[in-house]
């Protein structure tokens, strides 16, 4: 277990539809990244947030969207959904060892899976 | 264009034997590696992280080697076990980048009895 929590465990929804994934990190952690893993795709990163703050963006879509809160959990919301969007999407946190967060161990979620019908 | 490889794509293995997975990175400027193991269906956990002042990391039965000249690493395991059957992950971090990993495809490995 490594102290990250994610809800809900699975996901279904339809075509069009939005839906809102959470992320509790580790205590102590102040930092958050969320990833995508497709079944024909290895890990993708999404965005990062540091104490409330957008550090860092990837490859996120649009139509994605996240923010953390005071208490440093953390949404990624999804809207106007497509099958494409099926997959596996897993947050972590890390606790940040210098200034641009670098040589810091990421600790991941148990993973949220979306499936869009 | 920053990228991570890895090979072979897939691997197996009986117990008890030893195997190398390896992984080539391009990824500029550097700062750390590190490989990841991911049980199907599960979050990746962390095996070990290098800098690229370290040339190798041992953790277990898992044994990590760098060489940040030629941006080449391997992942040795040890006298496998039926758990070792998983995705093995290659991430690369660059300086300047924040948090931001990039991932390599995997390796999956399958121990058979």
């Amino acid at each position: 277990d490594s102290g990250v929590t994610q809800t809900p465990k699975h996901l279904i929804t339809a075509t069009g539809q939005r839906v809102t994934l959470r992320c509790s990190p580790r205590s102590g952690d102040l930092s958050v990244y969320w990833y995508q893993q497709s079944l024909d795709q290895g890990l993708q990163f999404l965005i990062q947030y540091y104490n409330g703050e957008e550090r860092a963006k990837g490859n996120i879509l649009e139509r994605f969207s996240a923010q953390q809160f005071p208490d440093l959990h953390s949404e990624l919301n999804l809207s106007s959904l497509e099958l494409g969007d099926s997959a596996l999407y897993f947050c972590a946190s890390s606790v940040e060892l210098n200034s641009f967060g670098e040589n810091n161990e990421q600790f991941f979620g148990p993973g949220t899976r979306l499936t869009v019908l | 264009k920053n990228q991570v490889e890895q090979s072979p794509q897939s691997l197996i293995i009986l117990e008890g034997k030893n195997c190398t997975l390896q992984c080539n990175y391009t990824v500029s400027p550097f700062s750390n590696l590190r490989w990841y193991k991911q049980d199907t269906g599960r979050g990746p956990v962390s095996l070990t992280i290098m800098t690229f002042s370290e040339n190798t990391k041992s953790n277990g039965r898992y044994t990590a080697t760098l060489d940040a000249d030629t941006k080449q690493s391997s992942l040795h395991i040890t006298a496998s076990q039926l758990s070792d059957s998983a995705s093995y992950i290659c991430v690369v971090s660059g300086r300047n980048q924040g948090g931001k990993l990039i991932f390599g495809q995997g390796t999956e490995l399958s121990v058979k009895p």
